[in-house]
């Protein structure tokens, strides 16, 4: 199986930036997801990254360092509303396609 | 609304029961993915169909089994069920065979197996 280590919880105040990293150790490693997914609600794709690098998207960024084995997603200028899980993915190839997550990361944000 | 839809949306049964999760996918998606998600294992992976056939085995049961119909739709068998079966069961569908492809995830079924 896949490795996929995030933070489980992160707290952070209105209008700041949080970070989240997510390490993977896998073979076969063929790009890498963030998904958002509020409680009790379904995950909603935030990124995909596949090469090495930063990707840009509004008020989120997600960077990716396959050497290292390491990915952060960037939220910037938090809302209220950004208050979810965040989780990390990996996809592997091996026979075939597969995606594994990551156990999330709670991000609370307040006022 | 992902346009992703499942039913339904509960389910409460009993221990040793059997269940049928649908999932209809988003209109031009080919790919199914089923997922489920409990508080202790988080999301993880089933199974995937692509366009009638099976692509791709995740962790799933040998008590779990799915299809995919003609028309796309699909449908998650579980049967024998035990209490660890309770969970969030997650359908997602993409254009293609390939879960490189974005995929959106349906609103899910709540299992409760008591």
């Amino acid at each position: 199986g896949q490795n996929i280590d995030q933070p489980t919880e992160m707290t952070a105040t209105e209008g700041a930036i949080v970070q989240i990293n997510c390490t993977y150790q896998t073979s076969g490693f063929n790009g890498l997801f963030w998904y958002q997914q509020h409680a009790g609600e379904a995950p909603t794709f935030l990124s995909y990254n596949v090469l090495d690098g930063l990707e840009e998207k509004g008020r989120f960024s997600s960077f990716l360092s396959r050497s290292k084995g390491y990915s952060y997603l960037l939220l910037k200028e938090l809302q209220m509303k950004d208050s979810a899980s965040y989780l990390c993915a990996v996809r592997v190839r091996g026979n075939d396609y597969k995606l594994s997550f990551g156990a999330g990361t709670t991000v609370t944000v307040r006022a | 609304d992902s346009g992703v839809t499942q039913t339904p949306k509960h389910l409460i049964t009993a221990t040793g029961q059997r269940v049928t999760l649908r999932c209809s996918p988003r209109s031009g998606d080919l790919s199914v993915y089923w997922y489920q998600q409990s508080l202790d294992q988080g999301l993880q992976f089933l199974i995937q169909y692509y366009n009638g056939e099976e692509r791709a085995k995740g962790n799933i049961l040998e008590r779990f089994s799915a299809q995919q119909f003609p028309d796309l739709h699909s449908e998650l068998n579980l049967s024998s069920l035990e209490l660890g079966d309770s969970a969030l069961y997650f359908c997602a569908s993409s254009v293609g065979p390939e879960s490189s492809y974005e995929q959106y995830f349906g609103p899910g079924t709540r299992l409760t197996v008591t």
